[in-house]
């Protein structure tokens, strides 16, 4: 089976700490994404990455950065955490000029006290 | 930009009953339109996808949905609906034929449905 991990499901941190998220695909795939996922604003998107090393903002990478230093491990980090960036963040990942579909990992719900 | 609209927060229908849950999306080109399934605290699923071809398109779990070029439509159908169906549905589009920058997937806010006894 395909797989899409998020190491962490849960997590509680303080506002101002430096927070990673991390995601791993088993897949070989290309591309990778990093979504948040709030009520009634569905899914949107904080950044992706077509190959290693390499980056792109999606529509709100404020207060976000990635590192994608290996194909497999895409990182989400955000470098001061505050309280608006409670939320579940979603990993996903895709073979890259397919036509299929995104696999998702089990998501991070990250509550910042 | 590209952008879905689910008019639709939630669905309520019963079970055995036809569901349908509304997508319409805006793009430039051809689109490529998928339909996701979320439950509970969980990653979401593929369900079904519409890239060419016959506008009707069939999914996991019994799910359809009908492409509708001239209404920018992608309704999810199905013609019995279960308890178990009970989730929370997206619908995505993204541009066709585009690599690079255009490869995005954008994803409505979502439909809850409820099926009941």
């Amino acid at each position: 089976d395909v797989k899409v991990t998020q190491s962490s499901r849960y997590l509680v941190k303080r506002t101002g700490e430096k927070v990673f998220l991390e995601c791993v695909q088993d897949m070989d795939h290309e591309n990778m994404f990093w979504y948040r996922q709030d009520p009634g604003l569905g899914l949107r998107l904080i950044y992706f990455s077509y190959d290693v090393k390499m980056k792109e903002k999606g529509d709100i990478p404020e207060g976000y950065s990635v590192s994608r230093e290996k194909k497999e491990r895409f990182s989400l980090i955000l470098e001061s955490a505050s309280t608006n960036q409670t939320s579940m963040y979603l990993c996903s990942s895709r073979l890259a000029g397919s036509t299929g579909e995104l696999f998702f990992g089990e998501g991070s719900r990250l509550t910042v006290l | 930009a590209q952008s879905v609209a689910q008019p639709e927060d939630q669905v309520n229908v019963a079970e055995g009953n036809p569901l349908t849950v509304k997508c319409t999306y805006s793009v430039s080109g051809n689109p490529y339109l998928f339909w996701y399934v979320q439950y509970p605290n969980r990653g979401l699923q593929f369900l079904l996808k519409y890239i060419t071809g016959d506008n009707l398109v069939k999914g996991s779990y019994g799910f359809e949905a009908e492409f509708n070029k001239s209404q920018t439509s992608f309704h999810l159908k199905k013609p019995s609906a279960l308890v178990s169906d009970s989730a929370l549905y997206f619908c995505a589009v993204r541009r066709g034929w585009i690599t690079g920058g255009g490869n995005k997937l954008t994803f409505g806010t979502g439909t809850q449905l409820k099926v009941e006894l």
